[in-house]
């Protein structure tokens, strides 16, 4: 049963286009959302978060919107760059009890110079 | 700040022996570890949550007698694979909270490769 969903296996973006990666999660009881950056045989680097009781958290280059009567929520990166390349991974979380996340499936970004 | 660092990063061993990984928050005293595995082109599942000085609570599905979490102090916990066979291989990473703190800080992962 997997409650956090990414569709989305693979995304190719252009140079300075917007990149945006999907998430669906299917547990209403979840209310804290992360999104990470991960390359092959390293650990998840964190990106940006939003909580429940927002709509959308910005830092920088990469945006987050949650929509919570869809359990959606998207992680938004403009402008992309090469660098960005690597595995997008989204987690959820309940913050009560032991805060433990639920990983997503990830979706590989590649953004083509 | 916040630093987890994993060892070793990579380990080969042969089927049936058992393999030990470290877990270590450098620069904060973590009461809650978590460890994770994932197969290629994966998810990160987790795999079971320790804190300090209890037993860890397993996953739906983990086998609780082959992977072995010990949680003995604030900034450090182990996994010890029991009797590792070749589908254990995978990347097992941790990460650790602070206490009286939610958020999660991810150690660099190791490689496990059983022969």
């Amino acid at each position: 049963d997997q409650q956090v969903k990414q569709n989305s296996p693979s995304l190719s973006v252009q140079e300075g286009r917007i990149s945006i990666l999907n998430c669906d999660y299917t547990n209403s009881m979840f209310d804290y959302f992360l999104w990470y950056k991960k390359y092959p045989a390293e650990g998840p680097t964190f990106l940006i978060s939003i909580s429940s009781i927002k709509d959308k958290n910005e830092d920088g280059r990469f945006t987050v919107f949650l929509n919570k009567s869809a359990k959606h929520l998207s992680l938004h990166i403009v402008p992309s760059q090469p660098g960005d390349s690597a595995v997008y991974f989204c987690a959820a979380s309940v913050t009560s009890g032991t805060y433990k996340y639920i990983f997503g499936t990830g979706t590989r970004l590649k953004v083509l110079a | 700040g916040a630093v987890v660092s994993q060892h070793p990063s990579w380990v080969i061993c042969k089927s049936g022996t058992s393999v030990k990984i470290e877990c270590r928050s450098l620069d904060f005293q973590a009461t809650t570890m978590f460890w994770y595995r994932q197969f290629p082109k994966q998810s990160l599942m987790l795999m079971a949550t320790s804190n300090e000085g209890s037993k860890a609570t397993y996953e739906q599905g983990v086998e609780k007698d082959k992977f072995l979490i010990n949680h003995a102090s604030l900034t450090l916990s182990t996994l010890t694979v029991t009797s590792a066979h070749p589908e254990d291989s995978s990347f097992y990473i941790c990460s650790a909270s602070a206490t009286g703190g939610s958020e999660q800080f991810f150690g660099p992962g190791t490689r496990l490769t059983v022969l």
